[in-house]
């Protein structure tokens, strides 16, 4: 049974760029939501989707927004990227049972 | 949870030997979940153990053992028999219902031989 897959692991982009990336969740689950780890810091909520649309948001600007397809799966997108956007970005998936599965991650640098 | 503290940056335990992982929570919430989580340095996130606000008894997940404390706000993480491979950051974190973690700034753990 896979887990949560996250693509791509690795991504060099250049100031002001724009940025996709895709999570596949765990088979069972329906919601996905996405975090962003700077270096040494904990994970910071970007924000949850369920059923297609945003249901929650945490602290980040416009410039983050994301997607939520008909097979759950979801997509982050970075526009106008900053050095500080330099981050590992996580997506965790959940369902009907309380419990969180996150994948290994996208890390993202921003040069 | 709305607010996660970890005070200790880094802890060091002998292998075989059980370490405790400090964690506080501020919230206003009566019903909320305490979770925490294991990073390697390969950057997935593993679930370790869960408590919920209304368990009576403390959670316990193999050599994983949490000692929740409600009174005092603390959910403290205790690993028995430590071994090398626990070597790795440590996340508290705190959520309501299925809406967002709220993560602590993380312990890093140094298991010695």
């Amino acid at each position: 049974d896979a887990g949560v897959t996250q693509s791509p692991t690795h991504l060099i982009k250049t100031r002001g760029q724009q940025v996709t990336l895709r999570c596949s969740p765990k088979s069972g689950h329906d919601t996905v939501s996405w975090y962003q780890q700077a270096l040494g810091q904990g994970p910071q909520f970007i924000f949850q989707y369920y059923e297609e649309e945003e249901r929650q948001r945490g602290n980040f600007p416009d410039r983050f927004s994301g997607h939520q397809f008909p097979n759950y799966s979801s997509e982050l997108n970075v526009n106008a990227l900053l050095l500080g956007d330099s981050a590992l970005y996580l997506c965790a998936s959940s369902g009907p049972v309380l419990g969180y599965t996150f994948g290994s991650g996208t890390r993202l640098t921003v040069v | 949870a709305q607010k996660i503290t970890q005070t200790q940056p880094g802890m060091f335990v002998q292998e075989k030997e059980a370490v405790t992982l400090d964690c506080t929570y501020d919230t206003s919430d009566q019903s909320y979940g305490l979770f925490w989580y294991k990073q390697p340095s390969s950057g997935e996130m593993i679930f370790l153990i869960y408590q919920g606000s209304y368990d009576e008894q403390n959670a316990t997940e193999g050599r994983y053992s949490l000692n929740f404390q409600k009174a005092r706000k603390s959910a403290n993480l205790v690993i028995s028999a430590s071994q090398l491979g626990d070597s790795a950051m440590y996340f508290c974190s705190g959520g309501t219902s299925y809406g967002k973690l709220t993560f602590g700034q993380g312990t890093i753990l140094t298991v010695h031989p």
